[in-house]
């Protein structure tokens, strides 16, 4: 088990509406990746973060905004929710920010969009 | 744009069998490889991590290659058990920053 965690681990929403999913780290890790994955697709990347600065960002639309804290642990926002949304949204961390370091997920926020 | 796909999708074996999982992908200039493990509804259970300068990583009864010039990776699960039963993503690092692309992952079923 990697020492990656997520909040809430599901929750349901309505469409419209605002939601923040909150990751921490793993001890020692300075960088943050956020992931989509719809049922059935593999993870999709959304963005990175690297001591407390986006470094990196995937194809989703600018309602999908994050921060990560002097202890970086993260939060990935949502707004103005459609339905689309509905997903699982995985965190990793890894100890740097470059690809050629090991990502460690945690288990996931369910995300329902009704 | 790198693409990875994973083949087979499904794969449903009896238990005791040795079983190939193969990934494959578009762009061959990566940094690394990782295989990992989603079980229902769950995150990601990190597997193996191949270095592009890597040909292949063992962990207990899994093993993976790459051939990075020919795009390739392949995950062997020998003697496979029902415990081993979910679904296999591959995703490969490529690019600058800590971007992994996966693959839509293979449904691995084993029966006792």
């Amino acid at each position: 088990e990697t020492g990656v965690t997520q909040s809430p681990t599901h929750l349901i929403k309505t469409r419209g509406q605002q939601v923040t999913l909150r990751c921490s780290s793993q001890s020692g890790h300075n960088t943050v990746s956020w992931y989509q994955q719809a049922l059935g697709q593999g993870p999709q990347f959304i963005f990175q973060y690297y001591r407390e600065e986006e470094n990196g960002r995937g194809n989703f639309p600018p309602r999908f905004s994050g921060l990560q804290f002097p202890n970086y642990s993260s939060e990935l926002n949502v707004n103005a929710l459609e339905l689309d949304d509905s997903a699982l949204y995985l965190c990793a961390s890894s100890g740097d920010r470059g690809s050629w370091t090991e990502a460690f997920f945690g288990q996931g926020t369910r995300l329902t969009v009704v | 744009k790198q693409e990875v796909t994973q083949i087979p999708a499904a794969l449903s074996v009896p238990e005791g069998e040795n079983l190939v999982l193969n990934c494959s992908f578009t762009d061959s200039a990566i940094y690394n490889l990782q295989w990992f493990r989603q079980d229902p509804g769950k995150g990601l259970t990190s597997l193996l991590l191949i270095q592009s300068s890597q040909r292949e990583q063992t962990s207990g009864r899994l093993n993976a290659s790459l051939d990075k010039s020919s795009g390739r990776s392949t995950l062997y699960i020998a003697a496979s058990q029902p415990g081993d039963s979910a679904t296999y993503l591959c995703a490969v690092g490529g690019t600058s920053y800590g971007k992994l692309t996966f693959g839509q992952g293979t449904i691995l079923t084993v029966h006792p």
